[in-house]
């Protein structure tokens, strides 16, 4: 099982619609959870950090079910600007320490 | 706002020849990472760096590959004997213990 899976995409929608990401871990140690943001030819930027409690900020809510290992990203009323792909990215620290990304679900919003 | 740094922004080797990739992770961060992102494809994890030394590393990180951090601020990319296969994107990540955060990267050409 991949450490990190998403759902492969790609997600074509028109302007304003919601859009939903969901991501699965497979290591029950993990500690941290994100949802970074990367442009074509880009850097990863970070989107937002995930919390157990769930987490807005804005259009975005994040969302973390550490029973179920399972992550999830909610766009509303998306914007041509969203057009991107979505990295679900886990990680955990210790002595040694690891970030690991999924393999990103592109979105593309359509006017 | 600090950021990580790295050059050069395009490297393009011949194969076989080695490359040193440079980047200047955040001053106060004490976790570094290379990842890499072939054309089209994930980010995918190569090595993690912490108290002066590789905390982990991924089957890609064979023996073609070395970390270095020379100075107190320079973290740096080896690889020995480039080939064809080595042509990707390669990020650099520094961490404070929560998210990373990415160098703009370097696109390495292997020809």
């Amino acid at each position: 099982r991949k450490e990190v899976e998403q759902d492969p995409g790609p997600f074509n929608v028109p302007e304003g619609a919601t859009v939903a990401f969901n991501c699965t871990y497979s290591n029950s140690a993990s500690q941290s959870f994100f949802w970074y943001r990367q442009d074509c030819r880009k850097e990863p930027k970070l989107l937002m950090s995930v919390y157990s409690s769930g987490n807005e900020d804005g259009r975005f809510t994040a969302q973390l079910n550490r029973a179920s290992q399972y992550i999830s990203l909610l766009i509303r009323d998306s914007k041509l600007s969203d057009s991107a792909t979505y990295l679900c990215v886990v990680s955990w620290y210790s002595s040694a320490s690891k970030i690991i990304f999924g393999s990103g679900t592109r979105l593309s919003i359509r006017p | 706002e600090p950021e990580v740094t790295q050059t050069p922004s395009h490297q393009v080797t011949q194969m076989g020849q080695e490359v040193i990739l440079r980047c200047v992770p955040i001053s106060n961060h004490l976790y570094f990472y290379w990842y890499r992102q072939i054309l089209g494809q994930k980010v995918e994890f190569l090595v993690s760096f912490y108290n002066n030394e590789i905390s982990e590393k991924s089957e890609i990180f064979d023996d073609q590959f070395s970390v270095e951090r020379p100075d107190g601020s320079n973290f740096t990319l080896k690889i020995r004997s480039t080939k064809l296969e080595d042509s990707a994107m390669y990020f650099c990540a520094s961490s404070a213990n929560t998210e990373a955060f990415f160098g703009q990267g370097t696109r390495l050409t292997v020809v």
